[in-house]
């Protein structure tokens, strides 16, 4: 079966870091990109970042570039967001999302239920 | 990077038609074939209805339909059923490795 599970969300003060995980399991990991999607409370989804199968390329949204890196660690089956300098509007329900085909960016298919990340002081 | 443009709200009947528009720039929506509607039932993880502006994964009805027409997609729902009723989010491709969602629509069956 396919599946990725979100790990690493938190109750963090402002100006603290976080780690995100994501592990995959039931596909080749090592052949799809990947994406960090969140959803703050009562909002609508916003994409965070991307990565590529071979972190060859990778991107960010405007509202967390230069705080926030993505990762990967195709022996582990893992994927990463690391969140630096957080602030209360990063408060969201994180998931992480797998395009539809290998090699393929585009297309979110398979998606976690989510870690919760909150920013308070 | 600013949210693709959607109706907050849509509405129809059992058995009618509802079509959310989905509004963005020709560096996004207008800009490329990577566009992709989801669902999102509150608590649960987003589904993927259509990707590529008009194809539908295996196992998503076909009343289910999509199309675009310059920088505006829509997601057409024909023959409205009371599981359909959620959110829905168009999503595209926006170049340099970037993606951008819309606003969202909260589809009620009346």
């Amino acid at each position: 079966e396919v599946q990725l599970v979100e790990s690493g969300g938190g109750l963090v003060q402002p100006g603290r870091s976080l780690r995100l995980s994501c592990a995959a399991s039931g596909f080749i990991f090592d052949d799809y990109a990947m994406h960090w999607v969140r959803q703050a409370p009562g909002k609508g989804l916003e994409w965070v970042s991307g990565i590529s199968w071979n972190s060859g390329y990778i991107g960010y949204a405007d509202s967390v570039k230069g705080r926030f890196t993505i990762s990967r660690d195709n022996a582990k089956n893992s994927l990463y967001l690391q969140m630096n300098s957080l602030r209360p509007e990063d408060t969201a329900l994180y998931y992480c999302a797998r395009p539809k085909a290998p090699y393929y960016y585009y297309c979110m298919d398979v998606w976690g239920k989510g870690t919760t990340v909150t920013v308070s002081s | 990077q600013s949210a693709l443009t959607q109706p907050p709200s849509a509405s129809g009947s059992p058995g009618q038609s509802v079509t959310i528009s989905c509004t963005g720039t020709s560096s996004d929506v207008g800009g490329y074939k990577y566009v992709s509607w989801h669902q999102h039932h509150p608590g649960k993880a987003p589904k993927l209805m259509i990707y590529e502006v008009s194809k539908r994964p295996s196992g998503v009805p076909d009343r289910f339909s999509g199309s675009k027409s310059g920088n505006t997609a829509s997601l057409t729902v024909s023959g409205l059923q009371a599981e359909d009723e959620a959110d829905y989010y168009c999503s595209s491709y926006a170049g340099s490795n970037n993606y951008v969602f819309g606003t969202g629509t909260k589809v009620t069956v009346l």
